[in-house]
């Protein structure tokens, strides 16, 4: 069954250094997200991107943050300048369609700021 | 804005007994209702989408089903390896507005 993948599973960084987060979403799916999980709290949206361009974003998807997509497998996420409070697990979703059917999920990186 | 409550918290069954999750959810147009089940320190598994209210759906001793103001996930003679936490999500909004907006969900614990 395909699946949503992701590297690396952990990344652990000094505030004020730059990560890059990669994924690489399911082969036929056409729209790819990032959501993020502060420890305890709830799954919250980041960015969705479509047709290689950002179709929505959040208040958090701020300057510091960039969505890219370098080539037909691959999608990263890349954080400028680490904050402290960037610590989190971060989970890219992908899916067929924009409006329905499921978003899959892949495991998720935990990224460590200290 | 987009609010979703789950409750309870927390469960702790026996196995076998069943029970229910709830999801309640206060939206402007949903396009979509999302259950997950998300193991600790994984990401967030797909089980259901529901579009409409009387919608219902199953999988082995899970069934969701869709009201105007809520959602229940039943499961039935619930097994050890059901312990996990379930998720719920509104996908909501104008055609453009594509995410997801999740509760804190609810963390069930199965004892043999």
């Amino acid at each position: 069954e395909p699946e949503v993948t992701q590297t690396p599973s952990h990344q652990v960084t000094q505030m004020g250094q730059e990560v890059i987060l990669r994924c690489v979403p399911i082969s036929n799916h056409l729209y790819f997200y990032w959501y993020r999980q502060i420890l305890g709290q709830k799954v919250e949206f980041l960015v969705s991107f479509y047709n290689n361009e950002i179709s929505e974003k959040s208040e958090i998807f701020d300057d510091q943050f960039s969505v890219e997509r370098p080539d037909g497998s691959n999608f990263t996420l890349k954080i400028r300048s680490t904050k402290l409070e960037d610590s989190a697990m971060y989970f890219c979703a992908s899916s067929e369609a924009r409006t329905s059917g499921s978003k899959l999920f892949g495991p998720g990186t935990r990224l460590t700021v200290l | 804005e987009d609010q979703v409550t789950q409750s309870p918290e927390a469960l702790r069954l026996q196995e076998g007994e069943s029970s229910s999750l709830n999801c309640s959810y206060t939206v402007s147009g949903l396009r979509g209702l999302f259950w997950y089940r998300q193991d600790p320190g994984k990401g967030p598994e797909f089980l259901f989408t529901l579009y409409s209210a009387g919608e219902e759906k199953e999988k082995e001793r899970l069934k969701a089903t869709l009201t105007k103001k809520e959602s229940f996930l039943h499961i039935t003679a619930p097994k050890p390896e059901d312990s996990a936490t379930y998720l719920c999500a509104v996908q909501a909004g104008s055609g453009a507005n594509s995410k997801l907006t999740f509760g804190k969900g609810i963390t069930l614990s199965v004892r043999p």
